[in-house]
């Protein structure tokens, strides 16, 4: 059974940094892809990053680019998300989502999501 | 870029049956789509991949009420036999290379 658990959110002042950590169990997390999308509350979903099953490509929304760092470690089965340059707007639910298909380089849908990490900036 | 429109809310009887629509942007028709539902205080869950042609793979443990169709931009999410717990948030979702993009959602009120 798939399992995806978020960890690391909390509160940070603007212009801070924080680190999100995705474990995952249950598939072979070197064949897959992984995301990172965001909730602010009451609104809708917003893709954040991607990166390749194998690390070796990253993507970022308009809105970190130059921000957010997407990376993983397979040997751990861990997806991390480096923010740095934190805004009032990033304030956000933060899930951890799996690629559906296996090595694929191309795009895909999510099969799976963590239950979500908050992160809240304020001062 | 590909953009996907929903609309805001829905409403319908308990019992009943609902169609949500996802609509791709024009040019776009070929793209397969993923819908997603979310209910209230709860993350997201992945309910089924629908492709253009109409073909779809649901989720694990997703009931038979739920269902999914395409017709040119537009993709279709149904749902028969309308439960309680099937009031929620409906997203689709799609993608190009190195990108991924989400409709706004409709918000489904079961009466």
């Amino acid at each position: 059974q798939v399992q995806l658990v978020e960890s690391g959110g909390g509160v940070v002042q603007p212009g801070g940094s924080l680190r999100l950590s995705c474990a995952a169990s249950g598939f072979t997390f070197r064949l897959y892809g992984m995301h990172w999308v965001r909730q602010t509350p009451g609104r809708g979903l917003e893709w954040v990053a991607l990166i390749w099953f194998d690390g070796s490509n990253d993507y970022y929304a308009d809105s970190v680019k130059g921000r957010f760092i997407i990376s993983r470690d397979n040997s751990k089965n861990t997806v991390f998300l480096q923010m740095s340059s934190l805004r009032a707007e990033d304030t956000a639910v933060y899930y951890c989502a799996k690629g559906a298909v296996p090595t694929v380089t191309t795009g895909d849908y999510y099969d799976s999501w963590g239950p979500g990490t908050l992160v809240t900036v304020s001062s | 870029q590909v953009v996907l429109t929903q609309s805001p809310s829905a409403s319908a009887s308990l019992g009943a049956s609902v169609k949500l629509t996802c609509t791709l942007s024009s040019g776009h028709s070929t793209y397969d789509i993923a819908w997603h539902q979310q209910q209230p205080e709860k993350g997201p869950r992945y309910l089924m991949n629908l492709k253009s042609d109409g073909s779809h793979n649901k989720g694990d443990g997703i009931p038979d009420r739920f269902s999914g169709s395409s017709s040119g931009t537009e993709r279709y999410l149904t749902i028969s036999s309308l439960q309680s717990e099937d009031e929620a948030d409906y997203y689709c979702q799609t993608w190009d290379p190195g990108f991924q993009v989400f409709g706004g959602g409709t918000k489904l009120s079961v009466l």
